[in-house]
């Protein structure tokens, strides 16, 4: 069936380091990739997203980038900022399904 | 233009009981998609809708139905509660007849079932 794995579960990072969180997802038809920022008590907030026609994409200090091939996706966070310790989600998603399969989430601490 | 909203925020019911959680969509968004998820989970589809009609169902049992109505709003019911139906319930709308699926997400509605 449709699965999202998600890695690592927790991530600890010194402020200004960089993260990276990995995600493989199962389903060979999936064209749509996005990542949430969680906040404690808040809802999922959009982040950046991927579609399957690109490699990678920018946006300030966040990046993600996508192996088709390998079916594996993953998000950069550079110049870590205490304000960026959430649960970061990654989904994927078929075009026109509006379906999301979610990872199981990661925790990001940034350390000041 | 107004972000997807739900009520009620919290909820406290008995095992056994029904609920009935409520979503309005963003401004020019048809379709509703619902979330469960628990505590220090991922959200898990349940189900969604397109113009007033189902469109899609995750794995979840019948006592989870659904409803949108013309303006797009939607309601998630849920009967013979159980304790492991204690979550956190998101909806999401979706922008009206996109190629991709960019999804927004309501502040969710926290279930507990004592």
């Amino acid at each position: 069936g449709e699965n999202v794995e998600q890695h690592p579960s927790t991530l600890s990072v010194q402020e200004g380091d960089s993260a990276v969180i990995k995600c493989t997802y199962s389903d060979s038809a999936s064209n749509y990739f996005p990542w949430y920022k969680q906040e404690l008590g808040k809802r999922p907030q959009l982040i950046i997203d991927i579609r399957s026609n690109v490699g990678e994409k920018k946006d300030q200090r966040i990046a993600v980038t996508l192996n088709k091939t390998a079916k594996h996706f993953s998000l950069h966070i550079t110049e870590t900022q205490p304000e960026d310790s959430a649960v970061y989600f990654c989904a994927a998603s078929r075009s026109g399904t509006y379906k999301y399969i979610f990872g199981t989430g990661t925790r990001l601490k940034v350390l000041a | 233009e107004t972000g997807v909203t739900q009520s009620p925020t919290h909820l406290i019911k008995t095992r056994g009981q029904q609920v009935t959680l409520r979503c309005s969509s963003q401004s020019g968004h048809n379709t509703v998609s619902w979330y469960q998820q628990a505590l220090g989970q991922g959200p898990q589809f349940i189900f969604q809708y397109y113009r007033e009609e189902e469109n899609g169902r995750g794995n979840f049992p019948p006592r989870f139905s659904g409803l949108q109505f013309p303006n797009y709003s939607s309601e998630l019911n849920v009967n013979a509660l159980e304790l492991d139906d204690s979550a956190l319930y998101l909806c999401a709308s979706s922008p009206r007849d996109t190629v991709y699926n960019e999804q927004f997400f309501g502040p969710g509605t926290r279930l507990t079932v004592l």
